[in-house]
């Protein structure tokens, strides 16, 4: 099955440089990579997502790479600000319908104003 | 408004003492899955559902049980539960490989 490994698991950046978190996926069936943020006590939330016949998706400060020959992927934040403090999760599945997402052990972003 | 709903928010209980968490979604997503999150371990998948009646393993199945009677609902039963399940639970939704939504979570403490 698909194992998804994610990096680094803590992350701390000042306001207003960049933040990158990395994710590789063992499955070359997966075309799905969604990522989560979880702030605080609150439920993860989706914030962006690819599919594999995209290599770059950019949404104002955030955007996703994928590199599919390698089997990975990652997540761009630049110019990071206070609230982009969180837990980030990437996840991976095959988008052939519902199959289950497999998701990242998590990264805790801190930005320190 | 669509949503996930999740309940009890939280819940302290015994060991053994059997309980339901409740989950429900109101987008008609064929889609239902249960995830436990423990610290550093990230979200770990309990069961998921593709459709009503039909229900499989995640990474996590034992001490839970699911049903899937309805398209709606999808509970969470743990029949005899033991302070190893002490955890932070989320129910999730979804359609056709798209967007998966989260509940608000449930806080549960098994003593």
């Amino acid at each position: 099955g698909e194992n998804v490994e994610q990096h680094p698991s803590t992350l701390s950046v000042q306001e207003g440089d960049s933040a990158v978190i990395k994710c590789t996926y063992s499955d070359s069936a997966s075309n799905y990579f969604p990522w989560y943020k979880q702030e605080l006590g609150k439920r993860p939330q989706l914030i962006i997502d690819i599919r594999s016949n995209v290599g770059e998706k950019k949404d104002q400060r955030i955007a996703v790479t994928l590199n599919k020959t390698a089997k990975h992927f990652s997540l761009h934040i630049t110019e990071t600000q206070p609230e982009d403090s969180a837990v980030y999760f990437c996840a991976a599945a095959p988008f052939s319908g519902n199959t289950p997402l497999v998701f990242g052990k998590g990264t805790r972003l801190s930005v320190i104003a | 408004e669509a949503q996930v709903t999740q309940n009890p928010r939280y819940l302290i209980t015994v060991t053994g003492k059997k309980l339901t968490v409740t989950c429900s979604q109101n987008m008609n997503h064929e889609y239902m899955s249960w995830y436990r999150q423990d610290p550093g371990l990230g979200l770990r998948q309990i069961y998921y559902s593709m459709n009503v009646e039909v229900t499989d393993k995640g990474d996590v199945p034992e001490g839970y049980k699911v049903s899937r009677k309805e398209k709606r609902n999808f509970p969470l039963i743990l029949e005899s539960p033991s302070p190893n399940q002490t955890s932070l639970y989320f129910c999730a939704s979804s359609s056709g490989g798209s967007t998966q939504y989260f509940g608000p979570g449930t806080r549960l403490t098994v003593l």
